[in-house]
Order: structure tokens, then C-alpha cells, then sequence
């Protein structure tokens, strides 16, 4: 069965400090990849995606992820945090086989201090 | 529309009510999902459409939850006879469709709270 696992349920990370968010995968085969962002009251917005090609990838807000097939793991990167950052992030994996369905992760809680 | 609407917002309802959420995609989506999203934990596929039609719902935790996309537009969920943990943000996403490359453009929510 496919899964999406996000290791860290919370992380605190000090305002301008860097951030990673971790999410590994388990998929038949390499699935589309994506990280959404999720605030409070909000719905969840697209912070980035990966299909294939260039591993690295740039996303809105700063955010950049990096997709490592000899990990299965597509991490979440932001050089320096911002307050604002403070929010649930989710990583999600889909297969256009399996209707573009996604699979989440649990959800890695930001907090931003100042 | 715009983006993806759902209704209502909040409901809070009595055991063994029913309910039922409603979904407004964006106009030019032809796939529709539907998303439980328990608190401190991640969405979780319930079921999807492709116009109407109904190509998997496998993630319905029982027979009293179903959908309807009867016109290949807004859809409905509805849950007959509510249980206390029936309680969850119930997620409504459209994409663009199957032959797409899978992006999902969420609803803001119905925040469902069984008493």
C-alpha cells in the first residue's frame, strides 16, 4: 500500500533560522510529490510539487524541496524562516493510476519563535 | 467558480442525524475528491469523481457515508445516522483531470462536530 510518513509532529525553529521539514515515501513506483501548507481556518494550499526532472524544486513563499530517490524522501527546505511560516505542513504523494488520489502525511506542526 | 466552495463551514448535529456537505468545484475541474482530515492528523481519501462517475470509493468508512456528483459538478457527501466519531474537517479538492499531473486545489473545509 502506498504510504506517506512525516517523522516530526511538531518542530520550533527560532525566526530567521533555516527549516527542514522531512517526509519520506513508499509507493510501487516513484509517485508525484507535493507539500501543502495548512493555517488555521484555512484550506490547504500547494507549496510545491515534483513530477520528474530536476530534483530540486522551487515553490512559492521561498520554500524549496528536493526530491532523493536512493532515500525516498522529498524534504522541505526554507533558508530562513519567517514568523508567518508558523502553520501544519503536509506532504502528499499521488499516481495518475490510482486517479491522482493523494496519499498525506500526519502533518509536521511549525512553530516560529521569535 | 474561482476556487472550490464548500458548505456549510460548521455544522454540529445530534447522534444519529443526518448530514450532508456540499462541494462546489472550480467550473473547469472534471475530477472531485473528498477528504476526512480527523484533528492532528493528515486528510484521508474517502472518494473521487470523474465527471460523474464514480471510480473509486474505497476510502467510505462505512455504508452510511456516500456521494453524488449527479451532473458532473458539485457534489454532496452525506452521512446518515452520525456517530460521535463521525467528527472530522470533511475536505472537498478538484483537479483538472486524470490525464493531469495530479495537483489538487482544496476547499476551505465543513468542520463537522457530532454531539
Amino acid at each position: 500500500a502506498q504510504s506517506v510518513t512525516q517523522p516530526d509532529i511538531h518542530i520550533t525553529v527560532s525566526e530567521g533560522a533555516s527549516l527542514e521539514l522531512r517526509c519520506n515515501y513508499s509507493y510501487g513506483a516513484t509517485p508525484y510529490l507535493f507539500w501543502y501548507v495548512q493555517s488555521p481556518g484555512q484550506g490547504l494550499q500547494l507549496l510545491l510539487k515534483y513530477f520528474s526532472g530536476d530534483t530540486l524544486v522551487q515553490g512559492i513563499k521561498g520554500f524549496e524541496a528536493e526530491f532523493k530517490r536512493s532515500q525516498s524522501s522529498f524534504n522541505l527546505r526554507k533558508p530562513s524562516v519567517h514568523w508567518s511560516d508558523a502553520a501544519e505542513y503536509f506532504c502528499a504523494g499521488g499516481r495518475v493510476e490510482y486517479g491522482n488520489k493523494l496519499v498525506f502525511g500526519a502533518g509536521t506542526i511549525l512553530r516560529v519563535k521569535s | 467558480g474561482a476556487g472550490v466552495s464548500q458548505s456549510p463551514r460548521y455544522k454540529v448535529t445530534k447522534r444519529g442525524q443526518d448530514v450532508t456537505l456540499r462541494c462546489d468545484p472550480i467550473s473547469s475541474h472534471a475530477t472531485l475528491y473528498w477528504y476526512q482530515q480527523a484533528l492532528g492528523q493528515g486528510p484521508e481519501f474517502l472518494t473521487y469523481f470523474n465527471y460523474e462517475a464514480q471510480p473509486d470509493k474505497s476510502g467510505l468508512p462505512s455504508d452510511r457515508f456516500s456521494a453524488e456528483r449527479p451532473e458532473g459538478s458539485i457534489s454532496t457527501l452525506t452521512i446518515q445516522r452520525t456517530e460521535q466519531r463521525d467528527s472530522a474537517m470533511y475536505r472537498c479538492a478538484s483537479s483538472i483531470g486524470l490525464a493531469s499531473t495530479g495537483e489538487l486545489f482544496f476547499g476551505e473545509g465543513s468542520r463537522l462536530t457530532v454531539l
